[in-house]
């Protein structure tokens, strides 16, 4: 089965300090990864895509296929950082995007 | 503001009544995409038009729920004789139409059912 996992609701860290949000997935094909991000008031959008392999706001995510994950990350993590973050898969070539349950980032100062 | 928009923001119906949402995609996107969100959950995809082609629908539908987008443009979802259980946040997105291209989200529609 597709599925998304995401294992934490909410993960707190102090404003400077590493972050890793992870994502694990399940899927028997080759799907392509995305992390999307929703701020306070804000609609849910795009934060980066595996393919691209770029650095968005400090994030970056690695595919590790043997391991099925794509966590995300960030060296020194910032107060408006805070928001909800969810891990999504679409599978390669389709369009049936299986989002995970997503992680609750608070930055304290 | 040229993001997708949908309407109404939030609904509130009695059980047993039928509810309908339209979503106005980006102008030149292709591809429009329902979901559904409840309460401490992700979005969970319940159907995918390209142009006006209806080409998946998620199991998670029943035959209440009905999904059209004529012309191509924008797109309406009705839900017939609701349920208490069909309250929840119901969000549009559409995209450009290349292979696993970005999705662009409404604000979704809040529907809560009484």
């Amino acid at each position: 089965a597709q599925r998304v996992t995401q294992p934490e609701k909410l993960l707190s860290v102090f404003k400077g300090a590493p972050v890793e949000l992870k994502c694990n997935y399940s899927y028997s094909g080759s799907p392509e990864l995305f992390w999307y991000v929703q701020y306070s008031r804000q609609r849910l959008q795009l934060l980066l895509r595996h393919i691209s392999r770029e650095s968005i706001k400090g994030f970056t995510a690695d595919l590790n296929k043997g391991e099925t994950s794509f966590h995300l990350k960030k060296p020194f993590a910032q107060e408006e950082d805070s928001a909800m973050y969810y891990c999504a898969l679409i599978n390669t070539g389709g369009f049936k995007t299986i989002f995970g349950a997503g992680t609750r980032l608070f930055v304290k100062a | 503001d040229t993001g997708v928009s949908q309407d109404p923001r939030h609904k509130i119906t009695k059980r047993g009544q039928n509810v309908t949402f339209r979503c106005d995609p980006i102008s030149e996107h292709n591809r429009l995409y329902w979901y559904r969100q409840t309460l401490g959950q992700g979005p969970e995809f319940l159907t995918y038009f390209q142009n006006e082609a209806q080409l998946e629908k998620s199991r998670l539908l029943s035959d209440r729920f009905s999904a059209e987008r004529p012309k191509g443009s924008f797109s309406t979802l009705e839900i017939q004789r609701t349920e208490q259980g069909d309250s929840a946040m119901y969000l549009c997105a559409s995209s450009i139409g290349t292979s696993a291209d970005t999705q662009y989200f409404g604000p979704g529609t809040r529907l809560t059912v009484l």
